[in-house]
């Protein structure tokens, strides 16, 4: 079992559509998740964090976090075309008392006009 | 501007060259990781600093050669280099473990490309 997974996608919506980026984790310790965006040629860019169960929003985007399940999602609503990029999923996992962040593979998500 | 910066931002070499790639942070982390995005876009950790001192060394070939002059900058030296090692390299940095806060900021890569 990979450590973080996500479907590669991609994910295909119409643009001011709801866009659900799902990712599942192995390591039931993990208490820190994030998901990032990376627009193809670029670096991975940090747009949520999240520590407790339940959900977090920040504009159009919100979190959701299912310790139980080690389960993070995603929700990008009102999709834009702007949107369109690779999604990561990342958890922080502990290594000899510090942390490291292990990576999924990532979904790519198409937005259509 | 706060950011995390590396240089060069591409870097094109044959094999069996050696060669280093430059990474700074002005945000007042302590701790600073390099990362390797090979070409199926896996993004994985090779290594990571904590105030000048290495605390994670994920099973990279001794090639590879990590130096933290001070917590603001790590650089990564390569010897040898080979094919294999063509990929996107990224610096990051974050707080420490007692900050609390585990966000982690990257640089904008270095693509290498040994021929």
């Amino acid at each position: 079992q990979k450590e973080v997974e996500q479907n590669s996608g991609p994910l295909s919506v119409p643009e001011g559509a709801i866009a659900s980026l799902n990712c599942t984790y192995s390591d039931r310790g993990s208490q820190s998740f994030f998901w990032y965006r990376q627009y193809s040629g670029k670096s991975p860019e940090l747009i949520m964090s999240i520590y407790s169960n339940g959900d977090k929003e920040d504009g159009r985007f919100t979190a959701q976090l299912n310790k139980a399940s080690q389960y993070v999602s995603l929700l990008i609503r009102d999709s834009q075309p702007s949107d369109s990029a690779t999604y990561l999923c990342a958890v922080n996992m502990w290594n000899t008392g510090f942390q490291k962040l292990v990576f999924g593979t990532g979904t790519r998500l198409l937005v259509s006009p | 501007d706060t950011a995390v910066s590396q240089t060069p931002k591409y870097l094109v070499t044959q094999m069996g060259n050696d060669k280093s790639i430059k990474c700074e942070q002005n945000l007042g982390h302590d701790t600073m990781y390099w990362y390797k995005q090979d070409s199926k876009k896996f993004l994985k950790i090779m290594f990571s600093y904590n105030n000048k001192e290495l605390i994670i060394n994920e099973t990279v070939p001794n090639r590879f050669s990590p130096k933290s002059p001070d917590k603001a900058h790590l650089n990564l030296h390569i010897n040898s280099l080979e094919l294999g090692d063509s990929a996107v390299y990224f610096c990051a940095s974050s707080l420490p473990r007692g900050s609390g806060n585990y966000e982690q900021y990257f640089g904008p890569g270095t693509r290498l490309t040994v021929t």
